[in-house]
């Protein structure tokens, strides 16, 4: 059985820099074929895809947002780590990630529940 | 950004109903097009990639057709449990992009 679980703080301060951690479980961030992304969702909002990072260490980022994103793997710990920079209220959602299949063309197949940010003073 | 256009934004129906949800993009994205089913307070849940392909364990009554720029998720016979918002997302090329949603709402 796969999953993905979110975690980090549920609140920050503007400017601070946002830490998540995505954990698997089923498969690992090293197969082949194994892509996982950020997708994060303000409250009442449309989704909005942030970064993906591949087996091979292949990362893309939204960019509109690039300058403030930093996405890595430990594959010691089967994690995927999203950093986003300078903080805003803006940037107060729920923060999603996902597994990507690559090879099986198939679009984002797992997710985790979510974790929700909110970005105040 | 290629943008990801969906009609309606909001959609009222009966239980029984056959509805229709349109995406359009800006620009080609092929058959790069998978439809999600969200419910209040839960992930997304992908329903049908590269346009046209059931996910496995999703029910046959959903449907997905379109290539290039124009796409349209159906469901045959809406059911209580389709009650949600759905979403379409193109990942033809980076940076992947979603449509606003379209909320089903019963009538």
């Amino acid at each position: 059985q796969i999953t993905l679980k979110e975690s980090g703080p549920t609140l920050v301060k503007p400017t601070q820099t946002l830490t998540l951690t995505c954990t698997l479980s089923g498969l690992s961030v090293s197969t082949r074929g194994v892509g996982v992304g950020w997708i994060r969702q303000p409250p009442g909002k449309a989704l909005e895809w942030l970064a993906v990072i591949y087996w091979d260490d292949d990362k893309r980022y939204s960019p509109s947002l690039k300058s403030r994103l930093t996405i890595t793997k430990d594959t010691s710990k089967n994690q995927v780590v999203l950093t986003m920079t300078n903080m805003d209220p803006v940037d107060t959602a729920t923060y999603y990630c996902a597994h990507r299949a690559y090879y099986d063309r198939s679009g984002l197949d797992y997710w985790g529940q979510g974790t929700l940010v909110t970005v105040s003073s | 950004d290629i943008q990801m256009t969906q009609s309606p934004s909001t959609l009222s129906a009966f239980v029984g109903d056959r509805v229709t949800i349109t995406c359009r993009a800006s620009q080609s994205v092929s058959n790069w097009l998978a439809w999600y089913q969200q419910k209040p307070g839960k992930a997304p849940k992908l329903l049908i990639s590269l346009a046209s392909n059931l996910e496995s364990g999703v029910p046959s009554r959903f449907s997905g057709s379109g290539s290039g720029t124009e796409f349209t998720l159906t469901i045959s016979s809406l059911q209580p449990d389709d009650f949600a918002t759905y979403y379409c997302q193109q990942y033809n090329v980076y940076p992947w992009t979603f449509g606003q949603g379209t909320k089903v709402e019963a009538k």
